[in-house]
């Protein structure tokens, strides 16, 4: 069974502080999504990534094929950041390339 | 560019009552449409997806049913609601393989 697991289920941290989530899957996989849900359920598209690393602004997403293992983490961290993360594997030999999702990380950043 | 719009926002409907939920992508042709739930407290599943006209392919068994009647158009349609249909309704997009998938603001679907 294709799963998705992330850790933590819920972090609280201080304005500035450096965060990482972190997503582990349990077969190969395509590619790996991050995605950021904000309070009113709408969800954007973070990064697609399938090897190494990318950068968007204060957000950097690793992922390691070998250790099925992908990492979010955010520098600076800003109250506006507070969301819900979600890691989403795509795995080979779907239809569509449907997503599998984990079941996010409740993210808190206090002022 | 592309866009993607969703509606109704929000849903109250009584069980057995009849569902129509519609999704139209903009501005891209030919692209995979998909249907996701958010069940409270539950990760985000997929439910349907479709890579062209009247293709549909479900992935769990259930009350729902969906269909793609022109190329740019997701429907996702019930019979008779269950309490069980209640949570989050997502429409995304993507166009070709490997591709990132662009969401809908969704559809929050209350079954009382």
């Amino acid at each position: 069974k294709n799963e998705v697991e992330q850790s933590p289920q819920n972090l609280t941290a201080q304005e500035g502080e450096f965060i990482t989530i972190n997503c582990s899957y349990s077969v190969g996989i395509s590619a790996l999504h991050w995605l950021q849900q904000h309070p009113g359920g709408g969800i954007v598209s973070l990064f697609m990534l399938s090897s190494g690393k990318k950068k968007h602004g204060r957000l950097i997403a690793t992922i390691n094929i070998q250790e099925k293992h992908s990492s979010l983490h955010i520098t600076a961290s800003h109250p506006r950041d507070s969301a819900v993360y979600i890691c989403a594997a795509m795995y080979s030999g779907g239809g569509a390339d449907g997503l599998t999702f984990g079941k996010g990380t409740h993210l808190i950043i206090q002022p | 560019s592309q866009t993607i719009h969703q509606w109704p926002a929000t849903l109250v409907q009584p069980v057995g009552s009849p569902l129509s939920l519609e999704c139209t992508v903009e501005g891209t042709s030919n692209p995979n449409l998909y249907w996701y739930r958010q069940a409270a407290g539950r990760g985000l599943q997929l439910l349907f997806y479709s890579v062209g006209i009247g293709q549909i392919s479900s992935e769990v068994p259930q009350n729902l049913s969906a269909s793609r009647p022109q190329d740019r158009q997701f429907i996702l349609s019930s019979k008779k609601l269950l309490l069980s249909d209640s949570g989050f309704y997502l429409c995304a997009w993507s166009v070709g393989g490997l591709a990132a998938q662009h969401f809908g603001d969704g559809t929050r679907l209350s079954i009382l």
